[in-house]
């Protein structure tokens, strides 16, 4: 089944300890992203990969980091989360081209304390 | 860069009625205009899309109307459903970077 899987669905945590979330797709797709969605400002998008060793920052990259050694895996790295990253996070894939339809994964919900 | 806005942010209508969605962009280079939908506590999820080449498509009881020299674009819905009630996201994507931009949303409920 062609999906976008992430890991994990749910984290409670404190500031300060790094966490990363997993993002892998099975649909050969190049272009990746993270979003984050909170009430009332939609999905804003925090790092894109339009191939592997190739990333870039989204409208709201600070306090995340990227990585894209292979192309199915795009994992988000909170390097010192902050209560601010608290949220839901979302990851998805597209073949690249203006056009492509974007495959969103079911979500993260981090809460850092 | 783009930059997209949707309006309204809440809608509520009697179920068989039409609802409305409208967005507007602000890059002329954009080219491509999804809309998702997003049910409580899931992914976003494509409903429709439209090229820049294309002024409307329809899909059942879903279409999407493109005005590229006024830059909006708009989701009608019509004869609307309890189960159509959702978080409603438009978005366009262009430019040499094909990111995709994203409205804030529009929360529609339909009423039995």
């Amino acid at each position: 089944e062609a999906q976008v899987t992430q890991n994990p669905r749910y984290l409670i945590t404190v500031t300060g300890k790094k966490l990363t979330v997993t993002c892998s797709q099975n649909m050969n797709h190049e272009y990746m992203s993270w979003y984050r969605q909170d009430p009332g400002l939609g999905l804003r998008q925090i790092y894109y990969s339009m191939n592997v060793e190739v990333t870039d920052k989204g409208d709201v990259p600070e306090g995340y980091k990227v990585s894209r050694k292979e192309k199915r895996n795009f994992p988000l790295i909170l390097e010192s989360p902050s209560p601010n990253q608290t949220s839901l996070y979302f990851c998805a894939s597209s073949f690249w081209g203006a056009n492509q339809p974007q495959h969103f994964g079911d979500g993260t919900r981090l809460s850092i304390l | 860069g783009e930059n997209v806005e949707q309006h309204p942010s809440t809608l509520s209508v009697q179920e068989g009625d039409s609802a409305v969605i409208k967005c507007t962009y602000s890059d002329s280079a954009s080219n491509y205009f999804p809309w998702y939908k997003q049910e409580l506590g899931k992914r976003p999820q494509l409903i429709i899309d439209i090229r820049s080449n294309v002024g409307e498509k329809k899909d059942q009881r879903i279409a999407v109307t493109l005005n590229k020299t006024a830059k909006h674009f708009s989701l009608h819905i019509t004869e609307t459903q309890p189960e159509d009630s959702a978080v409603y996201f438009c978005a366009a994507r262009g430019g040499s970077q094909g990111n995709l931009i994203f409205g804030k949303g529009t929360k529609l409920s339909v009423k039995p």
